[in-house]
């Protein structure tokens, strides 16, 4: 099962609310990831989990918060949102970074809009 | 030097044909070379992968060959299919305290039926 689960798969939000995305691997994955993804561009990396600990961010703005609560979840909270954030997020894992580089695969993404 | 340049930005290719998109690299610190397949409003999918100590790789219809002393690398796609139209973005990785994927800026390829 090489498989990311990402939810939801939509997100409409003012620029006042809360939400959080979700993802989920089973794949005994250690490293997980979010990127950013605008049209017709590459995915552009904004935070990057090992072993549960925030290991980078592309200085991304606050109002942009991940968590890891265990070693198969990944939640990007959003606050207080620009409409230039409206993107697809997606999630992606890769096996243990300790025994070097490898692939990453990712989820179906969220297509959230900023009102 | 964290970049990695793609080309041709489109293409459109016949049916049957062979469709050929290139990249290159600067950073040797890279070692992991990934191919990825998007269809439009999908997550990106793993198409097929190399490492530098290996300098053609093929699997189906999908065949990466990569030049190390070059430092470039290209996907042949044999026979391409009008499901084969998608987005393909070529990638180095390099081992940090996690795999960090630099992406190329992605091919729009279209075959023509």
């Amino acid at each position: 099962d090489t498989e990311v689960t990402q939810t939801p798969k939509h997100l409409v939000m003012g620029m006042t609310n809360k939400k959080s995305l979700k993802c989920e691997q089973h794949m005994g994955h250690r490293a997980m990831y979010w990127y950013k993804q605008k049209a017709k561009k590459p995915p552009e990396l904004m935070f990057v989990y090992s072993y549960e600990k925030l290991s980078i961010n592309e200085s991304v703005p606050s109002r942009f918060s991940p968590e890891c609560p265990n070693s198969s979840l990944l939640n990007l909270h959003l606050h207080a949102l620009q409409p230039e954030d409206s993107a697809l997020y997606l999630c992606a894992s890769s096996q243990d970074p300790r025994q070097g580089a490898t692939e990453a695969f990712f989820g179906q993404g969220t297509r959230l809009t900023v009102v | 030097q964290q970049q990695v340049k793609q080309s041709p930005q489109s293409l459109i290719v016949q049916k049957g044909g062979i469709s050929i998109i290139n990249c290159a690299y600067e950073n040797t610190a890279f070692d992991y070379f990934p191919w990825y397949q998007q269809f439009p409003g999908k997550g990106p999918a793993l198409l097929i992968a190399i490492r530098p100590d290996v300098s053609e790789k093929k699997e189906g219809r999908f065949t990466i060959s990569f030049n190390k002393s070059a430092k470039q690398f290209s996907l042949h796609i044999m026979d391409s299919q009008p499901g084969d139209s998608a987005t393909y973005f070529c990638a180095a990785i390099y081992d940090s305290s996690a795999s960090k994927i630099i992406f190329g800026s992605g091919t729009r390829l279209s075959i023509r039926p």
